[in-house]
């Protein structure tokens, strides 16, 4: 059973630009999670999905930050006209039962 | 929101030696975890430990519910060991992890 999987690992992208983040949970798996790691903190949580459905966006910002998990495909991370600021490392965990989470490697997002 | 607080933030160790981490949270939780983010930045599950003692291998954690804390124990610790050890805790189940600031570990040979 594959782990979760994240893509691009790593994104290049300059100021306004947009960026895209792909998460696929493991097989089975219908609860998805987003976090954001700043340099040198811990993860912060952003958002918590179920397939078609956001359950819980408190630790996401309000603007330019966005999140789907469609019924078929990945999940999807989209920040809009990105800024400096927004440079991270994104991870996405899944879970089969809302307890244990699983990791993905991240991605890790440089904003020029 | 939870508070957890990680101690001690940074830890150096001989090759060999015997390791206590300790995590306090700041209320009740129904899930726990403990993880190893390597130095290549991924995140390796050590343990889901809500209550009780569990081991694998030279790792064991033992979370004690009640009194709001858990403890990761590494034994005859190795190079591969090093990298900041997360704890996350959840208080209502299904939603979000609160995550710790870390300890820094780094084993010398």
């Amino acid at each position: 059973n594959a782990g979760v999987m994240q893509n691009p690992r790593h994104l290049v992208r300059r100021r306004g630009q947009e960026a895209r983040l792909r998460c696929s949970p493991m097989k089975g798996h219908s609860h998805v999670y987003w976090y954001r790691q700043l340099p040198e903190e811990g993860l912060k949580f952003m958002v918590y999905l179920q397939k078609e459905n956001i359950i819980d966006e408190s630790g996401m910002p309000k603007e330019r930050f966005s999140a789907e998990f469609p019924k078929e495909g990945p999940s999807i991370l989209r920040i809009q006209q990105v800024v400096r600021g927004d440079s991270a490392a994104y991870f996405c965990a899944s879970s089969p039962t809302s307890r244990e989470q699983f990791f993905g490697p991240g991605t890790r997002l440089t904003v020029l | 929101g939870i508070q957890v607080e990680q101690s001690p933030p940074d830890l150096i160790l001989q090759e060999g030696a015997n390791s206590t981490l300790r995590c306090n949270f700041s209320d009740s939780v129904n899930n726990l975890q403990w993880f190893h983010q390597n130095p290549w930045g991924q995140l390796i599950n050590l343990f889901y430990i809500p209550s009780g003692t569990k081991q694998n291998g030279r790792l064991s954690a033992t979370t004690v519910a009640t009194e709001r804390y858990s403890l990761l124990y590494i034994s005859s610790s190795q190079t591969t060991d090093s990298g900041v050890y997360f704890c996350a805790v959840d208080k209502d189940t299904g939603n979000q992890f609160y995550f710790g600031t870390g300890t820094s570990l780094t084993v010398i040979p």
